[in-house]
C-alpha cells in the first residue's frame, strides 16, 4: 500500500501568515488522486481539496493544493483564525485507499 | 445535500461486537459507495472498509477481516457495520462517508469503547 508522509508534524504560525504543508507519497500517485482534509477537535473530517487542486464546495479559495506524481502540497495564503486544526492527505489512486497521520497547524 | 448521522456512542465488553449505522439523510446512497473509517484517540484515520449498497458489494481492510460485515438496508438508506470479537485496541471513533474516491461527506463520528 502508499504511505503517506505528511511534514511537518506541527506548524507554528501567525493569523495572516502563509501555511505550506507537505505530502510524500511512498509511490507515484496514479492521477493526482489526491485529496486534503481539515479536522477540528470534536469533528469529522472535512474534504478541502480532491484530485489535487480541486477546491471542494464551500473550500475557500485561500486554499490550493498543488503537485504530483510523489510530492504534493496544501498552501494556505493567509490563515484565517478558523484555519488552525489538522490537516490530513489521502490517496486514492491506488487500492486500498490511505490517509498521512496528520500536520497540525497552531497558533503561534 | 445528503447528510450522514450515525448512531450514538457504545461500551462493549472485551469480546463482543458492536454495530454501528450510518442514515442518509435528506436523500439516498445512489450508485456511491458508503466508507467506514476509525480513529484512535490522538491518531490518524485507518480504513476498515466500504460497501456500494445499491449493489451490496463490500470489501474489507485486511486488517479487519474475518472481523467486520458491512451491510446496507435499501429501503431505510442504512448502511451498517458490524465489528465482532472486540478489543480494547478497537477504542476508537468509528466515522462513516461518502466514497467518490475522496470523501464527503462524513458522518458525526460513533466513539466505540472496550473496557472490561
Amino acid at each position: 500500500e502508499i504511505v503517506l508522509t505528511q511534514s511537518p508534524g506541527t506548524l507554528s504560525l501567525s493569523p495572516g501568515e502563509r501555511a505550506t504543508l507537505s505530502c510524500r507519497a511512498s509511490q507515484s500517485v496514479s492521477s493526482r488522486y489526491l485529496a486534503w482534509y481539515q479536522q477540528k477537535p470534536g469533528q469529522a473530517p472535512r474534504l478541502l481539496i480532491y484530485d489535487g487542486s480541486s477546491r471542494a464546495t464551500g473550500t475557500p479559495d485561500r486554499f490550493s493544493g498543488s503537485g504530483s506524481g510523489t510530492d504534493f502540497t496544501l498552501t494556505i495564503s493567509r490563515l484565517e483564525p478558523e484555519d488552525f486544526a489538522v490537516y490530513f492527505c489521502q490517496q486514492y489512486g491506488s487500492p486500498p485507499q490511505t490517509f498521512g497521520q496528520g500536520t497540525k497547524v497552531e497558533i503561534k | 445535500q445528503v447528510q450522514l448521522v450515525q448512531s450514538g456512542a457504545e461500551v462493549k465488553r472485551p469480546g463482543s461486537s458492536v454495530k454501528v449505522s450510518c442514515k442518509a439523510s435528506g436523500g439516498t446512497f445512489g450508485k456511491d459507495g458508503i466508507g467506514w473509517w476509525r480513529q484512535a484517540p490522538g491518531q490518524g484515520l485507518e480504513w476498515v472498509g466500504a460497501i456500494i449498497p445499491m449493489f451490496a458489494a463490500s470489501n474489507y481492510a485486511e486488517k479487519f477481516q474475518g472481523r467486520v460485515t458491512i451491510t446496507a438496508d435499501g429501503s431505510t438508506n442504512t448502511v451498517y457495520m458490524e465489528l465482532s470479537s472486540l478489543r480494547s485496541e478497537d477504542t476508537a471513533v468509528y466515522f462513516c462517508a461518502r466514497d467518490a474516491n475522496w470523501f464527503d461527506p462524513w458522518g458525526q463520528g460513533t466513539l466505540v469503547t472496550v473496557s472490561s
